[in-house]
């Protein structure tokens, strides 16, 4: 049974620019989800993906924007980034979109200078 | 709406002491609540969840909590505390709407244990 992985680990990019996070989910689920973690604070719900439609959405603006591969991978794209952006992107799969048990990957540390 | 608040954000605590972290939330239906913990440069790992069965749950490493129903709480404790428990601790509550479950995370409470 192989984990959540996510890459890259650590990006840096410049206000302006466009970012790709990728995802692969653990064997067997069918659903993941994306969270921001800004420094000191607790994980926020970007949005889901559950069988490669978007399933749900948090508090984020349209810039926020991701994909599901048949496969059940991901990918996060941010554009037009903005300071405010720098926080480590948690990725977390799931057996079914209404599963309440989470997997959670490493993460993806993104600094925008 | 849901939410979840945790009271202290850096809890310190001598090697073999009683580690006790703070959770307390808001819900207008009955929650799911979890506890997960947060290693340095790693991501989230469950370490144990409420889900209306027994009100004290038992995780993984000598943790355990009690919901309280009365208490809107739910309180993450570890009876002797070893130095590799120094992580973050993240109490969550589960919000399922639209068809989909998201977490809902308090800010943390960072762990830090001394000799």
């Amino acid at each position: 049974e192989t984990g959540v992985t996510q890459s890259p680990t650590h990006l840096i990019k410049t206000r302006g620019q466009q970012v790709t996070l990728r995802c692969s989910s653990q064997s067997g689920h069918n659903t993941v989800s994306w969270y921001q973690q800004a420094l000191g604070q607790g994980p926020q719900f970007i949005f889901q993906y559950y069988r490669e439609e978007e399933n749900g959405r948090g508090n984020f603006p349209p810039r926020f924007s991701g994909l599901q591969f048949p496969n059940y991978s991901s990918e996060l794209n941010v554009n037009a980034l903005e300071l405010d952006d720098s926080a480590l992107y948690l990725c977390a799969s799931s057996q079914d979109r209404d599963g309440e048990k989470l997997f959670f990957g490493s993460g993806t540390q993104l600094s925008v200078l | 709406a849901q939410s979840v608040t945790q009271l202290g954000s850096h809890v310190s605590v001598s090697e073999g002491a009683l580690v006790l972290l703070r959770c307390n939330y808001s819900s207008s239906v009955p929650p799911y609540l979890f506890w997960y913990v947060q290693y340095p440069n790693q991501g989230l790992q469950l370490l144990l969840k409420y889900t209306s069965a027994a009100t004290l749950v038992k995780g993984i490493n000598g943790f355990e909590a009690e919901f309280k129903k009365s208490e809107t709480s739910f309180h993450l404790t570890k009876p002797s505390a070893h130095m590799s428990d120094a992580a973050e601790y993240f109490c969550a509550v589960s919000s399922v709407s639209g068809g989909y479950n998201k977490l809902i995370f308090g800010a943390g409470t960072r762990l830090a244990v001394h000799p």
